[in-house]
């Protein structure tokens, strides 16, 4: 069975500092991993996937993802925070018949 | 840009009233889904579709229905809504694949049933 954890419902950081967002997975297979973000009133856009062919996955607004098997996580981080960034991040991963289970959501709340 | 589009974006209805909510695709996607979330909770699978005739109900019981006539169309139907309905409504779909390929969302009905 698939499932995600994400750790901390919500994050505050500061703009320009580090963004970490943490994500746990359980799978018994190779997983396939996505990071979605979801601003208010929207629905969910892709940032950024991971499907075996590298562990750091680089994805869209500066936003990038390491794959870790021996610790099942799949962190999401950005160097500089900017005020944009403040949305809701969702961890998913994928079956083989691409069913999708999501994690709880992470809320991001960039400070001035 | 993805093409997936998800009629009405609000809604306010009434208990008791029938209700169908649209979402049609025009990336000639096979698989769709239909996922629901409340705040501060994750998504839940209720509904998934292979294709054409084909529909699934997901890992979250739901009393709603779905249909399949059209690859691009898949829409969800409540025959009776109730104030426990209310929530947001978040339509997708895929491209067939191994499991890499991923979801495009669209933006999403917010229902409320009062």
């Amino acid at each position: 069975a698939q499932s995600v954890t994400q750790l901390g419902s919500h994050v505050s950081v500061s703009e320009g500092a580090l963004v970490l967002l943490r994500c746990n997975y359980s799978s018994s297979v190779p997983p396939y991993l996505f990071w979605y973000v979801q601003y208010p009133n929207q629905g969910l856009q892709l940032l950024l996937k991971y499907t075996s062919a590298a562990t750091l996955v680089k994805g869209i607004n500066g936003f990038e993802a390491e794959f870790k098997k021996s610790e099942t996580s799949f962190h999401l981080t950005k160097p500089s925070a900017h005020m944009s960034d403040a949305a809701e991040y969702f961890c998913a991963v994928s079956d083989s018949l691409n069913k999708f289970y999501f994690g709880s959501g992470t809320k991001l709340n960039v400070k001035p | 840009e993805a093409d997936i589009y998800q009629t009405p974006r609000y809604l306010v209805i009434g208990t008791g009233k029938k209700i169908t909510l649209e979402c049609s695709q025009t990336m000639g996607h096979d698989k769709m889904y239909w996922y629901q979330q409340d705040p501060g909770m994750e998504l839940h699978l209720i509904h998934y579709s292979y294709g054409v005739n084909s529909t699934e109900k997901g890992d979250l019981s739901s009393e709603s229905t779905v249909s399949r006539i059209r690859t691009e169309h898949f829409p969800l139907t409540l025959e009776s809504a109730r104030p426990s309905h209310t929530s947001q409504y978040l339509c997708a779909s895929s491209e067939y694949g191994g499991g890499n390929t991923e979801a495009f969302f669209g933006q999403g009905t917010r229902l409320t049933v009062v």
